[in-house]
């Protein structure tokens, strides 16, 4: 079957760093993206990992494991605007992509 | 720049009656999507065209309608069979095998 699953909500602090993860089920698998979308607005792409390993971009940075069907987002030296849902997808060939249902992230001062 | 627009932002209707919803982009690509978001769900793919008059029902197909004339252009028509329609509603782009990276703003729809 094809499944996604990733925490509802996390709450941290401002300065700290926070790790959301997300596991998955996908036949064909393809890659992992991860996005970023505050309330009432379009998803903004951060990260694509289709090997293993890490991928480093500024603040954030993105894990994947495919052996174990793993990815987790890390976010560094949180601010205030990085409060906002974000949201897993994995892709099965070329235009099936299967998304998470969001994780809320609340950054407190 | 490049980008996708979508129009309107906020859109109303009545029960019964058909809406259509514009979706433009000025990328060049081939591929463009239509998603659904509901509160506390995530992204649910409605329909998909690879390429010019070429289009793919998605997962939840049932009381939409597109169509694919032009490569920049991909509306999608909300009929009255569509049972729950109000909802935001996504459109996207991208170049195949290069990763879904383009989102427009969203239009949402509230039927009455």
């Amino acid at each position: 079957g094809q499944n996604i699953d990733q925490p509802t909500e996390m709450t941290a602090t401002e300065g700290a760093i926070v790790q959301i993860n997300c596991t998955y089920q996908t036949s064909g698998f393809n890659g992992l993206f991860w996005y970023q979308q505050h309330a009432g607005e379009a998803p903004t792409f951060l990260s694509y990992n289709v090997l293993d390993g890490l991928e480093e971009k500024g603040r954030f940075s993105s894990f994947l494991s495919r052996s174990k069907g793993y990815s987790y987002l890390l976010l560094k030296e949180l601010q205030m605007k990085d409060s906002a849902s974000y949201l897993c997808a994995s892709t099965s060939g070329t235009y099936k992509y299967i998304f998470g249902t969001g994780t809320r992230l609340k950054v407190l001062a | 720049d490049g980008g996708i627009t979508q129009s309107p932002k906020y859109l109303f209707r009545k029960e019964g009656q058909n809406v259509t919803l514009s979706c433009e982009q000025n990328l060049n690509h081939d591929a463009m999507y239509w998603y659904r978001q509901d509160p506390g769900q995530g992204l649910r793919l409605i329909y998909y065209s690879q390429i010019v008059n070429d289009f793919q029902k998605g997962d939840i197909a049932e009381g939409y309608s597109v169509s694919r004339e032009k490569k920049e252009s991909f509306p999608l028509t909300v009929t009255s069979a569509q049972k729950n329609p109000t909802a935001f509603y996504l459109c996207a782009s991208s170049i195949p095998d290069r990763g879904l990276k383009f989102f427009g703003p969203g239009t949402r729809l509230t039927v009455l």
